[in-house]
């Protein structure tokens, strides 16, 4: 199956807001409400900020959000800081294959 | 504390063989899925497959079928990702997750492991 798209960057300076998207098919992101976002900072495991679209985890701010809207999901990040400045990758399951798929990832730089 | 701790990293030549393993701690090993994800040099994250050690239930994704092995043992609670002969194109660092009950969700990491082929 194909990689979800992303765009590669996005930046913003921070206190402001950013959002990214991901774009999939019927068959994954607009079929099921299992899009997930991970941050990952340069040589570490990601980690998970949101689940199912809109859940986050215990522990991660709700300075990040999640939506979905037909075939693109989106991760807004609110109150840009500093420390968000990482990779992000969308996640969705897919009927194509029972398991899962990853975007493409994006660069949020804050400048 | 839910814990997963891979092996360290490897350094193969091509056609060689290799396992390298993920050690889980602080939950329930056999009632939850196991996946591995692949991340090649300056790439992005990559599906291979889960793997659910209360039936030995695994899943590949079409590109990693054929091409690895995963398997665990709930003795050690332990799982583990293999290759029977090794390409250059092997070479990557291999992560290991715990998957949640949702779809496709990993919601614990390993530190990953890096492999290089060469």
């Amino acid at each position: 199956q194909s990689a979800l798209t992303q765009p590669a960057s996005v930046s913003g300076s921070p206190g402001q807001s950013i959002t990214i998207s991901c774009t999939g098919t019927s068959s994954d992101v607009g079929g099921y409400n299992y899009v997930s976002w991970y941050q990952q900072y340069p040589g570490k495991a990601p980690k998970l900020m949101i689940y199912d679209v809109t859940n986050r985890p215990s522990g991660v701010s709700n300075r990040f959000s999640g939506s979905k809207s037909g075939n693109t999901a989106s991760l807004t990040i609110s109150g840009l800081q500093a420390e968000d400045e990482a990779d992000y990758y969308c996640s969705s399951y897919t009927s194509s294959s029972t398991l899962g798929v990853f975007g493409t990832g994006t660069k949020v730089t804050v400048l | 504390e839910v814990q997963l701790v891979q092996s360290g990293a490897e350094v193969k030549k091509p056609g060689e063989s290799l396992k390298i393993s993920c050690k889980a701690s602080g939950f329930s090993f056999a009632t939850y899925w196991i996946g591995w994800v692949r991340q090649m040099p300056g790439k992005g994250l990559e599906w291979m497959g889960i793997h659910y050690p209360s039936d030995s239930d695994t899943r590949y994704s079409p590109s990693f079928q054929g091409q690895v092995t995963i398997s665990a043992d709930r003795s050690m609670t332990t799982a583990y990702l293999q290759w029977s002969s090794l390409k250059a194109s092997d070479t990557a660092i291999y992560y290991c997750a715990r998957q949640i009950g949702t779809a496709a969700v990993f919601d614990y990491w390993g530190q990953g492991t890096l492999v290089t082929v060469s």
